[in-house]
């Protein structure tokens, strides 16, 4: 079946430094993501969202890029602080209804 | 700011029990969802809502049952808990296109 992954489980990044985090989607009838942050014992947090009449996308310190002819997209985080540590999630929004990637946890080095 | 509350974050219960979990969102949302996540399976749909008093299996149902009376809440309800319910349960309203917000979970043993 369709489904949204993430490219990598785990990410270590300095105190800092530009963070990229990856996601592949195969359902080219998605017109809409989102990404999440989900930090140990809470719920998802809402980040970012993209629409498909979109490539690129910008919100505090974060930015969201999408390239429906790979069917790719990627969260980048700015100057990465020890607070972004957490798991990041995309997720494939059709109609109501929300498929989750796996996750990428990031860690920041400090 | 979109806020949703859940009754409780930790919840332990005994097998057999019936058990309340409750989600109340502030936004006027029509959406409401609830899922549980556990590790290596990710979030799991178990219902979700697109009105009052209607509501929709996810990809999860069985052993669960959900109450919408009110637009705001949303019930969860597990009719005879049993161990393997142990889970985090995630609540979380959207509008009909929007995005989805989620609380901040109740962490449930089951005994």
């Amino acid at each position: 079946g369709e489904s949204v992954g993430l490219h990598l489980p785990t990410l270590s990044v300095q105190e800092g430094d530009n963070s990229i985090i990856n996601c592949a989607y195969s359902n080219s009838a998605s017109d809409y993501f989102i990404w999440y942050k989900q930090e140990s014992g809470k719920g998802p947090q809402f980040i970012i969202d993209i629409r498909s009449n979109m490539d690129k996308r910008q919100g505090q310190r974060v930015t969201v890029l999408l390239n429906k002819t790979v069917k790719h997209l990627s969260l980048q985080i700015a100057a990465t602080q020890p607070g972004d540590s957490a798991v990041y999630f995309c997720a494939e929004n059709i109609g109501y209804k929300l498929s989750f990637g796996a996750g990428t946890t990031v860690t920041v080095r400090a | 700011d979109v806020k949703v509350t859940q009754s409780s974050r930790y919840l332990v219960k005994r097998t057999g029990e019936k058990v309340f979990l409750e989600c109340v969102q502030d936004m006027d949302h029509e959406n409401m969802f609830w899922y549980r996540q556990d590790p290596g399976l990710g979030l799991r749909l178990i219902y979700f809502s697109y009105d009052v008093k209607m509501k929709e299996k996810g990809d999860i149902p069985e052993g669960y049952s959900v109450s919408r009376e009110k637009k705001e809440r949303f019930s969860l309800i597990l009719e005879s808990a049993s161990t393997n319910q142990t889970s985090m349960y995630l609540c979380a309203s959207s509008t009909y296109s929007g995005a989805q917000f989620f609380g901040p979970g109740t962490r449930l043993t089951v005994l």
